[in-house]
């Protein structure tokens, strides 16, 4: 079955830190990635997201690559905020509605 | 447009109640999955329905049942509580049900079980 690895945290970082989060996946045919944020006391927004292998997702600073040869997904960041904050989610797709999440990263950026 | 939106947002049950969750998705978008979030972890899927059919179901028990209605809405019904039940419940919605496609998630209904 497919399965999404996240980095474990919680990563502490101080503003304008660079950020990397590593994300591995296992999944049967070729799957889109995802990560989404998940701030304190909402529901899950798409950060970005890429659909075939060597795609770049980009997004408010952030971005991650689509390496099949590795099956990462990893999100780095070159100078977080505070405003970064939150817990980031690494998923897969086959099918739009199942997808398959990691168990979450959770960003503190300190002042 | 408004978003995926859920109702209620919190609630709180007993052990051995019932409960139903509802969801209303993005105006266009014709697949509803339900995904169960527990505290510390990504959330799991339960159900998906495509066309008021559904398509896909979690690892699940029978307790967990759901339903899309013509205008796609959907609710999501629980039997039984138990205390493991405790969770935050997640409705997304996508256009369709092609792996390319972004799930747009609402805020969630936070279920308490006691």
């Amino acid at each position: 079955g497919n399965s999404v690895t996240q980095m474990e945290g919680p990563v502490t970082l101080s503003e304008e830190a660079f950020l990397t989060i590593n994300c591995t996946y296992t999944a049967t045919g070729y799957p889109s990635l995802f990560w989404y944020v998940q701030y304190p006391g909402e529901g899950l927004q798409l950060l970005l997201k890429a659909t075939k292998a060597d795609d770049k997702g980009s997004n408010k600073g952030f971005e991650a690559t689509y390496r099949k040869e590795t099956t990462s997904f990893h999100l780095e960041k070159g100078s977080v905020q505070v405003s970064d904050s939150a817990v980031y989610f690494c998923a897969l797709n086959t099918n739009a509605g199942k997808s398959t999440f990691g168990d979450g990263t959770t960003l503190t950026v300190k002042p | 447009d408004a978003g995926v939106t859920q109702s209620p947002t919190h609630l709180i049950k007993t052990r051995g109640q019932h409960v139903t969750l509802r969801c209303s998705p993005i105006s266009g978008h014709k697949s509803v999955s339900w995904y169960q979030q527990v505290l510390g972890q990504g959330p799991q899927f339960i159900f998906q329905y495509y066309e008021k059919e559904e398509r896909g179901r979690g690892n699940f028990p029978d307790r967990f049942s759901a339903r899309q209605f013509p205008n796609y809405s959907s609710e999501l019904n629980v039997n039984a509580l138990l205390l493991g039940d405790s969770a935050l419940y997640l409705c997304a919605s996508s256009f369709t049900d092609s792996g390319a496609n972004v799930l747009t998630f609402g805020a969630g209904s936070r279920l308490t079980v006691l």
